[in-house]
C-alpha cells in the first residue's frame, strides 16, 4: 500500500485566496482525521470522519474551514478565504476502527501551507 | 477530562547517551499507550506501542514500558544516535465511547555527534 497521500506537498497563496487540501486514505480504512501543526499550538485535531461522514469538527477553528470526504478514498479540507495565521502543516490520518488500539493511525506526509 | 503529558523539550544529548523522555497519562479506562516519531518534514510515524498494564514495547532501540500504577509509559534508548533527532510524541487511545487518539505535545530531540 502507497499509504496516506497528501497534496499538495507545499502550497503557497496570498491571502484572500481559496485553497483545497486534499488526501487519499488507506484503503479500507474507515476513519480519517484532518490537523494542523504550528509551532506555537503543537498538533491540532481539526475534524474526523467514520465510514465518511464527520464525527467531530469542534477542532474546525471558524467558518472560514470546511472538510469533505464524497468518498471513501478522497478527503478535501478547504479554507476560505485564507489568512496568514492559517500558516501550518496540514496532516491527514487515517485508521482501521478494530485495529485503532492496536495500530493507531498512520499520518500523510503533510501540507505544508504557507499564506502571504 | 483524558489527557496526555510529556517532558517539555528541547532534550538535547551527545551521541550514545542515553534517552529517558517521560509521559504521563490520565484516563478513565485503560487505553493503549503509543509514541510516535516525526523526522524533520516527515508525517508522523509509529514508533511503538503497548496496550494493556505492564507490556513493553520496543521498536529500533526504543524500550516503553506501560506502568499502570504510576499511570505512565516513560520513552527509553540504551545509546541515542544523531539519526535519532526528531520530535517524540505520547498518545493514548480506546477509551471507551471516544474515537480519537490523544496526542502529547511532543518532545523535541536534538543529538550532538
Amino acid at each position: 500500500d502507497a499509504g496516506v497521500i497528501q497534496s499538495p506537498r507545499h502550497e503557497v497563496t496570498e491571502m484572500g485566496q481559496e485553497v483545497t487540501l486534499r488526501c487519499k486514505p488507506i484503503s479500507g480504512h474507515d476513519y480519517l482525521f484532518w490537523y494542523r501543526q504550528t509551532m506555537m499550538r503543537g498538533l491540532e485535531l481539526l475534524i474526523y470522519f467514520n465510514n465518511n461522514v464527520p464525527i467531530d469538527d469542534s477542532g474546525m477553528p471558524e467558518d472560514r474551514f470546511s472538510a469533505k470526504m464524497p468518498n471513501a478514498s478522497f478527503s478535501t479540507l478547504k479554507i476560505q478565504p485564507s489568512e496568514p495565521r492559517d500558516s501550518a502543516v496540514y496532516f491527514c490520518a487515517s485508521s482501521l476502527d478494530r485495529a485503532r488500539p492496536t495500530y493507531g493511525y498512520t499520518f500523510g506526509s503533510g501540507t505544508r501551507l504557507t499564506v502571504v | 477530562g483524558d489527557s496526555v503529558t510529556q517532558m517539555e523539550g528541547p532534550v538535547t544529548l551527545s551521541e550514545e547517551a542515553f534517552l529517558t523522555i517521560n509521559c504521563t497519562y490520565t484516563a478513565t479506562g485503560y487505553p493503549s499507550l503509543f509514541w510516535y516519531v516525526q523526522y524533520p518534514g516527515e508525517g508522523l510515524q509509529l514508533l511503538l506501542k503497548a496496550t494493556k498494564a505492564d507490556d513493553k514495547g520496543s521498536n529500533k532501540g526504543f524500550e516503553a514500558t506501560y506502568r499502570k500504577e504510576t499511570t505512565s509509559f516513560h520513552l527509553e534508548k540504551g545509546s541515542v544516535q544523531v539519526s535519532d533527532s526528531a520530535v517524540y510524541f505520547c498518545a493514548l487511545s480506546g477509551l471507551a465511547g471516544d474515537d480519537k487518539i490523544i496526542f502529547g505535545k511532543g518532545t523535541r530531540l536534538h543529538i550532538l555527534p
